[in-house]
């Protein structure tokens, strides 16, 4: 069982640069999130899915795409990449909405670079 | 909105001391549950301990526990007889969806 795994772990991007993050699961979780984590600062919701084929927004969804075509799968496309998007990116999973009634599982992070 | 305050950028303790870490949110809600994840330098997101909102009585774990006051918003984590793997960043969150403090880095003097 190996949990929630993101691929890569560091990448440096351009400017105006594109690239996925990839994150997966095998715990058969509904509920899939991405977090950014900006330095000095807490983790922040970018999107989140309750299942395969339904994606929704989180507090700072701009400037990145979500898609959920299976249950395993939730990868996070940055489309222009900015220097505001430089960041430690988390991927999560849980089997319930509330992290209370089951807890989140996070992954290891992508720590990304743009410049 | 939900959110979570983290008053203490930076706690020192002496190996095998007590420290407590502060939090206050501010939820509209009546239920909810609040956490405290622990990220060390592997960066790691660990779940120390979790606490629902009409539940009175204080969660603990281990050595951890913490100090629930619903009326406050206020939800303090205590590290009893405090170990050098407890080196880490702290975060408090508040669910649903989580929101998290922008941590307290602790340091353990040996």
């Amino acid at each position: 069982n190996a949990g929630v795994t993101q691929t890569p772990k560091f990448r440096i991007l351009k400017i105006g640069q594109s690239m996925t993050l990839q994150c997966a699961q095998d715990m058969n979780h509904n509920y899939m999130y991405w977090y950014r984590q900006d330095p000095g600062m807490g983790l922040k919701l970018i999107y989140y899915s309750v299942g395969a084929g339904i994606t929704d927004k989180g507090e700072v969804p701009n400037g990145y795409n979500v898609s959920r075509s299976t249950t395993e799968d939730f990868p996070l496309r940055l489309e222009l990449a900015a220097p505001s998007q430089t960041s430690v990116y988390f991927c999560a999973s849980s089997y319930y909405r509330v992290a209370g009634i089951d807890e989140q599982y996070f992954g290891p992070g992508t720590r990304l670079t743009v410049t | 909105a939900q959110t979570v305050t983290q008053s203490q950028p930076e706690m020192s303790v002496q190996e095998a001391e007590t420290v407590t870490l502060s939090c206050t949110y501010d939820t509209s809600e009546s239920d909810y549950y609040l956490f405290w994840y622990k990220q060390p330098p592997s960066r790691q997101m660990i779940l120390v301990i979790r606490q629902e909102a009409y539940k009175q009585q204080n969660a603990t774990e281990n050595r951890f526990s913490v100090n629930f006051q619903k009326a406050a918003k206020s939800f303090s984590l205590k590290i009893s007889d405090s170990q050098l793997g407890d080196a880490a960043m702290y975060f408090c969150a508040i669910d649903t969806p989580l929101v998290f403090g922008k941590g307290t880095r602790l340091s353990v003097i040996a």
